[in-house]
């Protein structure tokens, strides 16, 4: 019964290459978060979708981008990926911004 | 100002045994959310418990209780009877509700390992 799914849980890129992560939910709720976590810390939100309103955190660089095709999908485009950009990329729902559920995380190495 | 702290880097409990992990938030929204995580190993941030500011009772499920105390601000998580199987990554967390975002704010975590 997964409720959050990410995809790949694992992804290995090259400095400078293009990648994008996905999400996906069957819960319906209408706020999508992506969250940045580097090893040992806590995670770090880089933006939401409220519904169809995306928010930006005011410290996410302009290299992550994010797009929210329907309620069920969301994407992290990391444009060129540094090596400063390995890290687990968590996705993670709510509905009207109360207890949020996380999917597994995708691990992102950069080589 | 941290608005999130926990001062635990690390705990260690023997199996069967209750353990206590330590949260403590700042704020000055009258209207907010505390939750806790685990985060194993494996990656996954799993919700354990969440406790508003206005509920009157300390939230309880199954062996995880949050022992909440307003006029202190903290927001210890207690596990009682421990398994193997708790070991992993506490986050202790928080959402101030008049705020136009839905921002989780957390803690750095508090590793607990949990022995036979």
């Amino acid at each position: 019964d997964a409720m959050v799914i990410q995809n790949p849980r694992y992804q290995v890129t090259q400095f400078g290459k293009p990648v994008t992560l996905s999400c996906s939910q069957t819960l319906n709720h209408n706020v999508m978060y992506w969250y940045q976590q580097k090893s040992s810390q806590a995670p770090k939100l880089l933006f939401h979708y409220y519904d169809k309103d995306f928010n930006n955190e005011a410290d996410t660089p302009d290299n992550f981008q994010s797009r929210r095709p329907n309620t069920s999908f969301c994407f992290l485009d990391i444009r060129s990926p540094g090596l400063g950009d390995a890290a687990m990329y968590l996705c993670a729902t709510s509905r009207e911004g109360l207890e949020q559920y996380f999917g597994p995380g995708t691990r992102l190495t950069v080589t | 100002a941290q608005k999130i702290t926990q001062t635990q880097p690390g705990m260690f409990v023997q199996e069967k045994e209750a353990v206590t992990l330590d949260c403590t938030y700042d704020t000055s929204d009258p209207s907010y959310g505390l939750f806790w995580y685990k985060q194993p190993s494996s990656g996954e941030m799993i919700f354990l418990i969440y406790q508003g500011s206005y509920d009157q009772q300390n939230a309880t499920e199954g062996r995880y209780s949050l022992n909440f105390q307003k006029a202190r601000k903290s927001a210890n998580l207690v596990i009682s009877a421990s398994q193997l199987g708790d070991s992993a990554m506490y986050f202790c967390a928080m959402r101030e509700f008049s705020q136009a975002g839905t921002a989780l704010i957390f803690g750095k975590g508090t590793t607990l390992s949990v022995s036979s």
